[in-house]
């Protein structure tokens, strides 16, 4: 019972790099997306996928890539990290297309940038 | 406004209890309601959805009420278990959450 994989679990990094976090279901969900969620700001949408080869942006899409060349994984690039990016990142998929319908999520990716 | 606004608590309940949280939203339009739980550390699960008619899982019930916009939780006879941080989804949109712990 895998449903929403996500690595790394923790990571730190210093501004400027780079990184890809990692996103996997096995539930042949079509609609996927990733979250960042800060202290009393609630889970804001970084960027969603409503099928492979399918991304638009969400909420707050600055400084985050996404790809979606399979319907399973869902990857999210910091392209040069900055400390306003520390963060818990969660992804998420449904499996209807639309985040109104209900997600099921991954454990999260605690990200610190120094 | 926010677009879906939750008091952030936190609720300090004994065991119990009933407790009650609700959700405004400002999208008259939207049509879609649920109620997630996240426990310290946690991903988000979802407790239970919130239809127009008012919905009961156990201890648990939800309600809608469209003209005033807002959704409810209520939890009846509270539990050590509960303590939680209860998040409102409306079309999608995240509210940041209301806090509850549930003292013995």
């Amino acid at each position: 019972n895998a449903g929403v994989t996500q690595t790394p679990k923790f990571q730190v990094l210093k501004t400027g790099q780079s990184m890809t976090l990692q996103c996997a279901q096995d539930m042949n969900h079509e609609y996927m997306s990733w979250y960042r969620q800060d202290p009393g700001m609630g889970l804001r949408l970084i960027h969603y996928s409503v099928g492979a080869g399918i991304t638009d942006q969400g909420e707050v899409p600055n400084g985050y890539n996404v790809s979606r060349s399979t319907t399973e994984d869902f990857p999210l690039r910091l392209l040069s990290a900055a400390p306003s990016q520390t963060s818990v990142y969660f992804c998420a998929s449904s499996a209807v297309s639309g985040a109104k319908n209900i997600q099921y999520f991954g454990a999260g990716t605690r990200l610190s940038v120094l | 406004r926010k677009e879906v606004e939750q008091d952030p608590g936190p609720f300090n309940v004994p065991e119990g209890a009933t407790v009650a949280f609700n959700c405004t939203y400002s999208n008259s339009a939207s049509q879609s309601f649920f109620w997630y739980r996240q426990d310290c550390r946690k991903e988000p699960k979802l407790l239970m959805s919130v239809y127009s008619s008012g919905n009961e899982d156990g201890r648990f019930t939800a309600q809608l009420n469209r003209a005033s916009q807002y959704i409810s939780l209520l939890i009846r006879d509270s539990k050590l278990s509960d303590s939680a941080t209860y998040l409102c989804v409306v079309s999608g949109i995240f509210g940041a959450g209301t806090r509850l712990f549930v003292k013995a």
